[in-house]
């Protein structure tokens, strides 16, 4: 199993452009997670997905919207960027059967963005 | 929501000495606790958990204890090694699968 995978590994966007970053699992979890580190700080949850066409916003949406069309693919996408969006960003699988909360999160290895 | 506390921010130790890192929260129904290292530059992965309905856990020189009645969980690492130096996250759930987050401690092992 790869894992959780995610690319980019680094970007750099200008002001305004918009992109999207990839995140693929293959361990067939239910649940998936956008999260963003910022230098020094905890993690932020951005959005979150329990399955297959369902999406549920997190603590910092704003900016941000994402898609769950297969159980493997999580995408991210930024639309007009801003300097408030560099960060770093992970995305995260679990899997926890119906009913159950608390297993460990899946984390991919990140996205280093940088916007000026 | 819930709202997780941890301290210290930073935590310096000489190498072979213990670290102890302590985290509360405020939801009496969350029910599981990881514990996630991050090296610089990696991912976040799991070194421990504990669920509610045990009060410690052991694994080797990591350790973490529970107390539901204070509402807080702290992570023990005995004869720290350099290799030990990262941040180190504490979290909280419950059925949501949600997790919070803490905000993270910096651990420096000196050699």
């Amino acid at each position: 199993n790869a894992g959780v995978t995610q690319t980019p590994k680094f970007r750099i966007l200008k002001i305004g452009q918009s992109m999207t970053l990839q995140c693929t699992q293959d361990m067939n979890h239910n649940y998936m997670y956008w999260y963003r580190q910022d230098p020094g700080m905890g993690l932020k949850l951005i959005y979150y997905s329990v399955g297959a066409g369902i999406t549920d916003k997190g603590e910092v949406p704003n900016g941000y919207n994402v898609s769950r069309s297969t159980t493997e693919d999580f995408p991210l996408r930024l639309e007009l960027a801003a300097p408030s969006q560099t960060s770093v960003y992970f995305c995260a699988s679990t899997t926890a059967p119906f009913g159950e909360g608390g297993y460990e999160q899946y984390f991919g290895p990140g996205t280093r963005l940088t916007v000026t | 929501g819930e709202n997780v506390e941890q301290h210290p921010s930073t935590l310096s130790v000489q190498e072979g000495d213990s670290a102890v890192i302590k985290c509360t929260y405020s939801d009496s129904a969350s029910n599981y606790f990881p514990w996630y290292k991050q090296e610089l530059g990696k991912r976040p992965q799991l070194i421990i958990d504990i669920r509610s309905n045990v009060g410690e856990k052991k694994d080797q020189r990591i350790a973490v204890t529970l107390n539901k009645t204070a509402k807080h969980f702290s992570l023990h690492i005995t004869e720290t090694q350099p290799e030990d130096s990262a941040v180190y996250f504490c979290a909280a759930s419950k059925g949501s699968y949600i997790p919070t987050f803490g905000r993270g401690t910096s651990l420096i092992v000196h050699p």
